[in-house]
C-alpha cells in the first residue's frame, strides 16, 4: 500500500537522551515535513524538505535535527537540547508545488521521563 | 512570516445545525489554502483546498469554503452537520515555498 509510515507508534526515552523518529514514504513525493502536535496549539512545523539533500527550519526547529539523504526517508532526531520533547509528532509528504495535498503518517507519541 | 489563526477553539452543535469555522492568514502574496480534518483515532486528511479560480470551493462530505482575499480569510462551512462530523479541523496555508503552516485547530462536537 502507498503511504507514509512512522515508527514506532509509541516511544519512551529517558531525559537527556537523543531519540530518532522514523518517517518513510513510498509515494515518490518530493516534499516532506515534520510537525509537533500539542493540545490547543495545533500543528507546529519543525522542519521541512523540498528535495533530497535539502531542508529548512520551520517555526520550532530548536532542539531538533533532520536529514534527507534519500527521497523516501526523512528521520527526525529529538536532541537533549529540546526542553519539552514529550509530544505527538507527525510526518507528512506532498508531491511538490504549493497547491498539492499533504499526506500524513499515523504519528509517533514520544514520552520523555 | 506566514501564520494562520483559527478563532474558535471549541464548537458544540446539535445535529442539523449549520457550521462556520473561521480561518484567517497573514501573508501578502499568493497563497494556497487548505482545510484538513482529524477524526478521532485517524490520520489527518484533506477536506478541501483552494489553489486558484473560483473562490468558493467544495470538498468532501458536504463541506465548502470561501476564499476572501480582501479579508485574508478562508472560512469553512457546512449547511447541516451530522454526528459523524465530530472531529478536529485545521486550516493551513502554503505560500509557494513548500512551507505548509497550520492553525491551532478547532474541535467540533456534534451532539445527536
Amino acid at each position: 500500500d502507498g503511504g507514509i509510515t512512522q515508527s514506532p507508534k509509541y516511544l519512551f526515552r529517558k531525559e537527556g537522551q537523543n531519540v530518532t523518529l522514523s518517517c518513510e514514504q513510498n509515494l515518490n513525493h518530493d516534499a516532506m515535513y515534520w510537525y509537533r502536535q500539542d493540545p490547543g496549539q495545533g500543528l507546529r512545523l519543525i522542519y521541512y524538505s523540498q528535495i533530497v539533500n535539502d531542508f529548512q527550519k520551520g517555526d520550532i526547529a530548536e532542539g531538533y535535527s533532520v536529514s534527507r539523504e534519500k527521497k523516501e526517508s526523512f528521520p527526525l532526531t529529538v536532541t537533549s537540547a529540546q526542553k519539552n520533547p514529550t509530544a505527538f509528532y507527525l510526518c507528512a509528504s506532498s508531491q511538490g508545488g504549493s497547491g498539492t495535498e499533504a499526506f500524513f503518517g499515523q504519528g509517533t507519541r514520544l514520552t520523555v521521563v | 512570516a506566514q501564520s494562520v489563526s483559527q478563532h474558535n477553539h471549541h464548537v458544540i452543535l446539535s445535529e442539523a445545525a449549520s457550521l462556520e469555522l473561521g480561518c484567517n492568514y497573514s501573508y501578502g502574496g499568493t497563497v494556497n489554502l487548505f482545510w484538513y480534518v482529524q477524526y478521532p483515532g485517524q490520520h489527518l486528511q484533506l477536506l478541501l483546498k483552494y489553489f486558484s479560480g473560483d473562490p468558493l470551493v467544495k470538498g468532501i462530505k458536504g463541506f465548502e469554503a470561501e476564499f476572501i482575499k480582501s479579508k485574508f480569510s478562508f472560512n469553512l462551512r457546512k449547511p447541516s452537520v451530522q454526528w459523524s462530523d465530530t472531529a478536529e479541523y485545521f486550516c493551513a496555508v502554503n505560500t509557494g515555498f513548500q512551507k505548509l503552516v497550520f492553525g491551532t485547530g478547532t474541535r467540533l462536537l456534534v451532539s445527536p
